[in-house]
């Protein structure tokens, strides 16, 4: 399996509060994706970057930031979340765009 | 932005073909579909990928019709440990930065029966 790490898997907070995802992937692929996964709507797109310092905004980035400070972590935060935010997080790696993602374990979160 | 549709359940029993079917309108001509099989508690995993014509590998086909308005993922001889949600995933713009937008189908839950 290709090398990503998703941390923390759990993580069960309050509204109002900052939360960070973090993705780490030991492939050196250029490209990586967060994605929030909901029963019926599938996976969407939150933010991705394709490369060090180079980020865009995905269907459903209202309320999330990203960073990526270095080519093999990815950051996503929640500058202060709200229920509505409870999901599953998925991050995804890929050599290039329309090059076939691997995909990370996923981050249950749960916003209280 | 793409939008991409699946049937949401289908049933089969082993030693069957499947063949699950992705609507996907305003697809530009260089776009590509890709398929993703994702079992419960882990994230999707890559299944095939193509632009047009048909694909095959060593676990599935591809089909895309000339108009590309669909695509069909074909899985030959399914078995139990195929039961699993199929995603198709419609990947719109250039490869060198940012701009680029993905399109990921609402799932079909495929169910393998004896």
């Amino acid at each position: 399996d290709a090398g990503i790490t998703q941390s923390p898997r759990h993580k069960v907070t309050e509204t109002g509060t900052p939360v960070t995802l973090r993705c780490h992937q030991t492939e050196n692929h250029r490209y990586m994706y967060w994605y929030r996964q909901d029963p019926g709507h599938g996976l969407r797109l939150i933010h991705y970057s394709y490369g060090v310092k180079d980020t865009d905004k995905g269907e459903v980035s209202d309320g999330y930031s990203v960073s990526r400070s270095k080519t093999e972590d990815f950051l996503l935060t929640l500058e202060s979340a709200t229920s509505s935010q409870t999901s599953v997080y998925f991050c995804a790696i890929s050599r290039d765009f329309e090059e076939p993602q691997h995909f990370g374990d996923g981050t249950r979160l749960s916003i209280l | 932005l793409a939008k991409t549709t699946q049937p949401i359940s289908m049933d089969s029993y082993e030693g069957q073909e499947v063949n699950i079917t992705c609507s996907h309108n305003n697809i530009a001509t260089n776009d590509y579909i890709t398929w993703y099989q994702q079992f419960p508690s882990q994230g999707p995993r890559f299944i095939i990928q193509g632009y047009k014509t048909k694909v095959t590998n060593e676990v599935a086909s591809l089909f895309i019709p000339a108009d590309r308005k669909s695509s069909t993922l074909s899985l030959p001889r399914v078995s139990l440990s195929d039961t699993a949600v199929y995603y198709c995933l419609v990947e719109e713009g250039i490869l060198t930065g940012g701009g680029n937008k993905l399109t990921f189908g609402t799932g079909t839950q495929l169910k393998v029966e004896l």
